[in-house]
């Protein structure tokens, strides 16, 4: 089984700070990780496909890290608005190419 | 133009019935998916389809058979519905299996 780890699980966040939460995965037979958003009531969205150590990906305000070496990404939001409120979800693959979600890390943007 | 799209949207049903959820994407994908959704909200990977063919058979009751008549289509057959098969179900596509999914809007499956 492989265990990937999202901290925190639930975060609450003031309109207007940034905020950044951790994915972490085993580094051995990596092969790409993924970022989703899911908002309540519909489906996840991808926002982020990653697969070299060091990658950066920016989108708007939303941005992520890959370290593949130690296992780990972070996903950054900048001047968090309430449209951010969303469980986000990572998910690695590895070399079965299945896609392993984590739990995911609820925000909650407080107006 | 919807591009993942399942059907139906809600279902109940008795235990011990046999049931299908279709799912259909317009956005040329080669890889198709189904998750279900547990209780505790987490999306496990119940099967994957690549052109038609199986590449992923996660462990789940052979009671759950997925049919792919064309690479558009991937649906799921539940034979003898248990109330522990009630859950959220979702249909995901991709270019291929390590590229970005993309999602249906869901099932509900409600066994009474």
């Amino acid at each position: 089984i492989l265990n990937v780890e999202q901290s925190p699980q639930s975060l609450h966040v003031q309109e207007g700070d940034s905020t950044n939460f951790t994915c972490s995965f085993p580094s051995s037979n990596f092969y790409a990780l993924h970022w989703y958003r899911w908002e309540t009531a519909k489906s996840p969205e991808a926002l982020f496909v990653m697969t070299l150590n060091g990658d950066e990906k920016k989108k708007g305000r939303i941005s992520a890290t890959l370290n593949t070496k130690e296992g780990y990404s972070y996903l950054y939001i900048k001047g968090s608005q309430p449209e951010d409120s969303a469980t986000y979800l990572c998910a690695p693959i590895f070399g079965n190419e299945k896609l392993t979600f984590g739990t995911g890390t609820r925000l909650t943007i407080i107006p | 133009d919807t591009a993942v799209s399942q059907t139906p949207k809600y279902l109940v049903t008795q235990m011990g019935n046999d049931k299908s959820i279709k799912c259909e994407q317009n956005l040329g994908h080669d890889t198709m998916y189904w998750y279900k959704q547990d209780s505790k909200k987490f999306l496990k990977i119940m099967f994957s389809y690549n052109n038609k063919e199986l590449i992923i058979n996660e462990t789940v009751p052979n009671r759950f058979s997925p049919k792919s008549p064309d690479k558009a289509h991937l649906n799921l057959h539940i034979n003898s519905l248990e109330l522990g098969d009630s859950a959220v179900y979702f249909c995901a596509s991709s270019q291929g299996p390590r590229s970005e999914q993309f999602f249906g809007p869901g099932t509900r499956l409600t066994v009474l």
